[in-house]
């Protein structure tokens, strides 16, 4: 099964400053078409994942442009540009490039 | 709007057996992978298995491999999951999910295997 790594677990960071999670893969996740599947999901407190990023770097409908995502092969990464409070929440690396699908263990950001 | 509205959920004893079901409004429903992701408590989200939109596909993860049966009925726009030989290691929060051009996820139903 494919393992995704994230890192860090824990990210404390200050309102208005950068954010960045790493997501490491145990294959590479581009699929026989030339796909890369690899999505970012949030998780607020008691909700609901959100979906963020599809195919490493599209950012859904609604989601804020201080949103990003970036990446290749096995090394991906999310990134906020300026952490806002309701960015508070767990953050899961997905890949379904494989079967069976995974998730990463997630990164829960919180407010310093 | 869509709307993914998980039932069928509750207590459970180990070896027990359970039928999750999932109705979908507000999106074409047939036209969607369907996936159960699941979330014990406290937890990260694992992906349980899913289906392609005429059901002729079916994953699973292994852990849950002969014991869980993905299914959907597109008539009725309802996505199921039957689970069986539960396992205490089986509790948690199961979240239906669609993958069409968005993501859209329901507020799950808790499945509790306990003695």
């Amino acid at each position: 099964d494919v393992v995704l790594t994230q890192a860090p677990l824990s990210l404390p960071v200050t309102l208005g400053q950068p954010a960045s999670i790493s997501c490491r893969s145990s294959q590479s996740l581009v699929a026989g078409d030339g796909n890369i599947y690899l999505e970012w999901f949030q998780q607020r407190p008691g909700q609901s994942p959100r979906r963020l990023i599809s195919f490493v770097s599209n950012r859904d409908s609604g989601v804020p442009d201080r949103f990003s995502g970036s990446g290749s092969g096995t090394d991906f990464m999310l990134q906020i540009s300026r952490v806002e409070a309701e960015d508070v929440g767990v953050y899961y690396c997905f890949q379904y490039a494989h079967r069976p699908h995974t998730f990463g263990p997630g990164t829960k950001l919180e407010i310093k | 709007e869509v709307q993914l509205v998980e039932s069928g959920g509750g207590l459970v004893q180990p070896g027990g057996s359970l039928r999750l079901s999932c109705a979908a409004s507000g999106l074409t429903f047939s036209a969607a992978w369907m996936n159960w992701v699941r979330q014990a408590p406290g937890k990260g989200l694992e992906w349980v298995a899913n289906t392609n939109p005429d059901g002729s596909e079916k994953y699973y993860v292994d852990s849950v491999k002969g014991r869980f049966s993905i299914s959907r009925d597109n008539a009725r726009n309802t996505l199921f999951l039957q689970i069986n030989s539960l396992r205490v290691e089986d509790t948690a929060l199961y979240y239906c999910a669609a993958w069409t051009d968005s993501s859209y996820w329901g507020q799950g139903t808790l499945v509790t295997v306990s003695s």
